[in-house]
């Protein structure tokens, strides 16, 4: 079966720029997607396709995916970025496939 | 405005059933596919069921196949999910969510979630 993994935690200073990394065997061959997720909140995609940004989602937010890893990166981090974070995969043998989750605080 | 409301959840002892619901609206329901997610107490993300627009596609997590069945019905712009069987591991917060139809189109949409608690 298909695994993804990521960082327990990413810590990032106010302003600076946080990446989350979303490891999977050849991952680079699929499309990547990366929710956020805040306290008793539903999920929310920020990132599909790899890099692509839904409407609404800031352009600090991108995606890239290459090889054995995807990374998301937030620029310019605000506080109400803290949130976990999840990313997705399509697997032909395991149907959808999350990350553990990543957990980003902003100092 | 696209909306997913689940409803359902509830106590249910070990062994016993239980019935989700997932009411659209917003969007043209029966273009789209539709999926169940669920997220343990402080735990992560978990695939449950994916079922195409015209039900003619329906997948399943290993952990509940055989347990749970997903259905939708367009003309009630609803999804289901039927949970027997049920395991104090299926305790969770049960999301639906929406996806376009076609391969590895993401969750663009999701409910508050229903609560699932299994327990005796």
């Amino acid at each position: 079966s298909y695994e993804l993994t990521q960082p327990l935690s990413v810590s990032v200073a106010l302003g600076q720029t946080a990446r989350i990394t979303c490891g999977g065997n050849n991952i680079g061959s699929k499309n990547v997607h990366w929710y956020q997720q805040k306290p008793g909140q539903a999920p929310v995609l920020v990132i599909y396709r790899d890099s692509n940004r839904p409407s609404g989602i800031p352009e600090r937010f991108s995606g890239s995916n290459s090889g054995n890893t995807a990374t998301l990166t937030i620029s310019r981090a605000q506080a109400g970025d803290e949130a976990d974070y999840y990313c997705q995969v399509w697997d032909s043998s395991t149907n959808w496939v999350f990350g553990g989750g990543t957990k980003l605080t902003v100092l | 405005e696209v909306q997913l409301v689940e409803s359902g959840g509830g106590l249910v002892k070990p062994g016993g059933s239980l019935r989700l619901s997932c009411a659209a609206s917003g969007f043209t329901f029966s273009s789209y596919s539709m999926n169940w997610v669920r997220q343990a107490p402080g735990k992560g993300l978990e695939w449950v069921s994916s079922i195409s627009s015209s039900s003619s596609y329906i997948y399943y997590a290993d952990s509940v196949k055989g347990r749970f069945t997903i259905s939708r019905d367009n003309a009630k712009n609803s999804l289901y999910l039927q949970m027997n069987s049920l395991r104090a591991e299926d305790t969770a917060v049960y999301y639906c969510a929406r996806a376009m139809e076609y391969s590895s189109s993401p969750f663009d949409y999701w409910g508050q979630g229903t609560l699932v608690t299994v327990s005796s």
